[in-house]
């Protein structure tokens, strides 16, 4: 099935490890977004990659870098990782459109995160 | 940019009945969309019903109606003849700039049998 295909989905790491998640999308879509989940909270945007070939800092960006690899994958990568980014992180995408359009936006699974 | 609220944490509805889900907004942006989203237990992000700033219709999806008040900056989502499945958390985001949403804390809905 079309999607947002997101691994690993459960990860621990200890303080101070390197990671990579991974998004990939099989939509054709031009935008891609990284987002994480806090307990009791709504999802904040890491980054975001508006077409292939371009990212952009969202509301949270520090401790994160990512990586638009080609139209489908879009990664996210943690140098050293912190207790702080211990989270659920979400892959998302979305198409072009018209303002106020519905840009088909799609999530994936999740990865669970803990830093320890 | 967008800022959503969503005021109520948590609510509770009798199974079989409506429930109303509050959502409002604040954007500068002219052109925007609406999104509802709901996140079961198991934490996926499943999208629902979607309305966009010039729309004149209130979006339908089945039993999820939206009810948008432009100039109270509303979009409440009405879940008719709640069931079971429908206990979840529920979130709002709106579309702004660059087909960027932003999402408020949310509402976790529980329907009691």
């Amino acid at each position: 099935n079309a999607g947002v295909t997101q691994t690993p989905k459960f990860q621990v790491l200890k303080t101070g490890q390197s990671m990579t998640l991974q998004c990939a999308q099989d939509m054709n879509h031009n935008s891609m977004y990284w987002y994480r989940q806090d307990p009791g909270m709504g999802l904040r945007l890491i980054y975001y990659s508006a077409s292939e070939g371009t990212t952009d800092k969202g509301e949270v960006p520090n401790g994160y870098n990512v990586s638009r690899l080609n139209k489908r994958e879009f990664s996210l990568r943690l140098e050293s990782a912190a207790p702080s980014q211990t989270s659920v992180y979400f892959c998302a995408s979305s198409q072009p459109g018209p303002p106020a359009s519905n840009y088909g936006y799609t999530f994936g699974s999740g990865t669970r995160l803990t830093v320890v | 940019a967008q800022k959503i609220t969503q005021t109520q944490p948590g609510m509770f509805v009798q199974e079989k009945e409506a429930v109303t889900l509050d959502c409002t907004y604040d954007t500068s942006d002219q052109s925007y969309g609406l999104f509802w989203y709901k996140q079961p237990s198991s934490g996926e992000m499943i999208f629902l019903i979607y309305q966009g700033s010039y729309d004149e219709q209130n979006a339908t999806e089945g039993r999820y109606s939206l009810n948008f008040q432009k100039a109270r900056k509303s979009a409440n989502l009405v879940i008719s003849a709640s069931q079971l499945g429908d206990s979840a958390m529920y979130f709002c985001p709106g579309s702004g700039g660059y087909q960027k949403v932003t999402f408020g804390t949310g509402t976790k809905l529980q329907v009691i049998p």
